[in-house]
């Protein structure tokens, strides 16, 4: 079974920090995603990558930055933490091969609260 | 981007076949039907996909009409444990290799 494992389920953090979300997945997959969910938004992409060193914006780049050093792990980092940013945090990873049809797994969450 | 549309909700009784309908008529020929859950408080699951054909899988099967405008996730047997919001996908073509959308759903609750 594909295995995709977020660093903590929650996590409480001070506006103006600095929060690392880290990511990990086991199934070598290449492309790898971060997103928000809110209640009645449903989830938006904050950003993705399909290799190593790689990374693309999604739909909310504003506030966030990534990094992808090895292939099974992507970071979602938020630069400067603010209220608004308290969500939940969701990562996921696909395979590349298929042109785009392989289904994405995703891991349990991050709850993030920022106080 | 083709739309879907769910019902909101849906009861099914413990043991019974639940049966979930999705519309999606602006679907384009090469664009895939996924199915997703989440349970509260979880990431969303996986469940099954397909384009033309019906497919099953251990978890569940999927019946997409002949002209693809719509499709039936068949939970054959659902458990307690089914209880979820079920969503119907169709998947963004392009360049972002998986900008999935998630609509509303359909809150599934199983009952005893």
């Amino acid at each position: 079974d594909v295995k995709v494992t977020q660093s903590s389920r929650y996590l409480v953090k001070r506006t103006g920090e600095k929060v690392f979300l880290e990511c990990v997945q086991d199934m070598d997959h290449e492309n790898m995603f971060w997103y928000r969910q809110d209640p009645g938004l449903g989830l938006r992409l904050i950003y993705f990558s399909y290799d190593v060193k790689m990374k693309e914006k999604g739909d909310i780049p504003e506030g966030y930055s990534v990094s992808r050093e090895k292939k099974e792990r992507f970071s979602l980092i938020l630069e400067s933490a603010s209220t608004n940013q308290t969500s939940m945090y969701l990562c996921a990873s696909n395979r590349r091969v298929g042109f785009g049809n392989q289904p994405q797994h995703f891991g349990d969450g991050t709850r993030l609260s920022i106080l | 981007d083709a739309k879907t549309t769910q019902p909101p909700s849906m009861d099914c009784a413990e043991g019974r076949a639940a049966n979930l309908p999705c519309n999606h008529s602006t679907i384009s020929g090469n664009e895939y039907v996924y199915w997703y859950r989440q349970i509260h408080s979880q990431g969303p699951q996986y469940i099954i996909h397909g384009l033309k054909n019906n497919e099953t899988n251990e978890m569940a099967s999927l019946i997409i009409t002949e002209d693809r405008k719509s499709s039936t996730l068949i939970l054959p047997h659902a458990t307690l444990r089914d209880t979820a919001v079920y969503y119907c996908i169709v998947r963004v073509a392009g360049g972002s290799q998986g900008n999935l959308i998630f609509g509303k759903g359909t809150k599934l609750s199983v009952k005893p």
